[in-house]
């Protein structure tokens, strides 16, 4: 089955500082990969998803993440962080073994400090 | 524009009482889900539907019923709620196809049984 890990529970950056939420997946062939953000009392909204070809994606609000297939990661980043990025980010994975449901990791929770 | 809706998306009821937490899409997904989530917790899939009169239950044993009697509607029930079913519910719809594999989020129904 696979499984998703997102090693920081929480993380603080400075307004106009660089941001990188780490995420770790566990599962047997390349899955279909996804960033969400969740601002507080809202619903999820998807940021970008990786499915195969460029490792390198692009995603909306400047967001961009890495697959990197040698160290099952899936690694989000922003090179300046704005404070309307304060939220929760979750890593998610997809599979055709299980039926393409998606599997969510734990949350990293964004502090933007001016 | 196509979406996905939940009502009501506060909630605060007494223990005991039955609930019908709602969720509809206009995008004629076949596919569809509610989560689980508790504060600063991954998301759960406690339930979830591939068609009309289609439903499984999820990863997460949940207490709550689900039905689906149209495309567009698949609500969630809680015959007796209690203080242990106080969470954040989201419903999602998807799609897939060749060319596509995409989940869309409700705003979701924060509920509290007191």
């Amino acid at each position: 089955a696979q499984s998703v890990t997102q090693p920081d529970i929480h993380i603080t950056v400075s307004e106009g500082a660089s941001l990188e939420l780490r995420c770790n997946y566990s599962y047997g062939a390349t899955p279909y990969l996804f960033w969400y953000v969740q601002s507080p009392g809202q619903g999820l909204q998807l940021l970008l998803k990786y499915f195969s070809g460029d490792t390198l994606v692009q995603g909306i609000k400047g967001f961009e993440a890495e697959f990197k297939r040698s160290q099952s990661s899936f690694n989000l980043r922003k090179p300046s962080v704005h404070w309307s990025d304060a939220a929760e980010y979750f890593c998610a994975v997809g599979a055709p073994v299980n039926d393409y449901k998606l599997s969510f990791g734990a949350g990293t929770t964004v502090t933007v400090r001016a | 524009e196509a979406d996905i809706y939940q009502t009501p998306r506060y909630l605060v009821i007494g223990t005991g009482k039955k609930i019908t937490l709602e969720c509809s899409q206009t995008m004629g997904h076949d596919k569809m889900y509610w989560y689980q989530q508790d504060p600063g917790m991954e998301l759960h899939l406690i339930h979830y539907s591939y068609g009309v009169n289609s439903t499984e239950k999820g990863d997460l044993s949940s207490e709550s019923t689900v039905s689906r009697i149209r495309t567009e509607h698949f609500p969630l029930t809680l015959e007796s709620a209690r203080p242990s079913h106080t969470s954040q519910y989201l419903c999602a719809s998807s799609e897939f196809n060749r060319d596509y594999y995409g989940y869309t989020f409700g705003s979701g129904t924060r509920l509290t049984v007191v």
